[in-house]
């Protein structure tokens, strides 16, 4: 089973700032790994679909990078609906689909 | 508008069964594989099935694979998760999710599941 761990656990920035996140993959997952936000009591949203392609709908300051073993979602300039919960995802090697335990972005 | 929309949950003993449905509403789930989703209290997201668009290709987390089954309704334009002999491990919210090329590009709210004696 391919591991995914997500850093930093937590991230306070302030609206405007730029946001990076992280996961890296046990084993190479190649570009096959997604991105989702998840707000408390509701859906959670594709975001990011191999590594780099923006879902329908996700604005474009949202963006995804890298390939094999490591992968950054990019935020350009934190707007307030963007203070979420962040998953990645593989889909390379399944069963199981695995998620990275996640980003907390909080409000600094 | 495209929606997902999950039910059957609740407070069930251990051991207890429970049947979750997510019926689809604004577009047709016959050409779409189908997975569930939980996310424990306090904790991340974990898929625990998949179930293809045809019908004939099923998938289970090792937690629960021997007492989860996952189906289908194209009819009722429905999927299903029976889940028999519950622990307290398996309290959770249980989202399902639209599964597309690339990832799961459709998510409901999730229906609640608690396992509590």
């Amino acid at each position: 089973e391919i591991v995914l761990t997500q850093f930093p656990a937590t991230l306070s920035l302030s609206p405007g700032e730029r946001a990076t996140l992280s996961c890296r993959a046990s084993q190479s997952v190649s570009n096959y790994l997604a991105w989702y936000q998840h707000k408390p009591g509701q859906a959670p949203r594709l975001l990011i679909y191999d590594a780099s392609n923006r879902a329908t709908g996700i604005p474009v300051r949202f963006s995804g990078s890298g390939s094999g073993t490591d992968f950054t979602l990019t935020i350009s300039s934190l707007e307030p609906e963007d203070f979420a919960v962040y998953y990645c995802q593989q889909r390379a090697n399944w069963p199981p689909y695995t998620f990275g335990q996640g980003t907390k972005l909080e409000i600094k | 508008e495209m929606l997902l929309v999950e039910s059957g949950g609740g407070l069930v003993q251990p051991g207890g069964s429970l049947r979750l449905s997510c019926a689809a509403s604004g577009f047709s789930l016959r050409t779409y594989a189908m997975d569930w989703v939980r996310q424990a209290p306090g904790k991340g997201l974990q898929w625990i099935s998949y179930i293809s668009f045809s019908d004939d290709t099923t998938h289970y987390a090792d937690s629960v694979k021997g007492r989860f089954t996952i189906s289908r309704d194209n009819a009722k334009n429905s999927v299903y998760l029976q889940m028999n002999s519950l622990t307290e491990d398996d309290t959770a919210r249980y989202f399902c999710a639209r599964d597309a090329v690339g990832g799961l590009s459709l998510w409901g709210h999730g229906t609640l599941v608690t396992v509590s004696s």
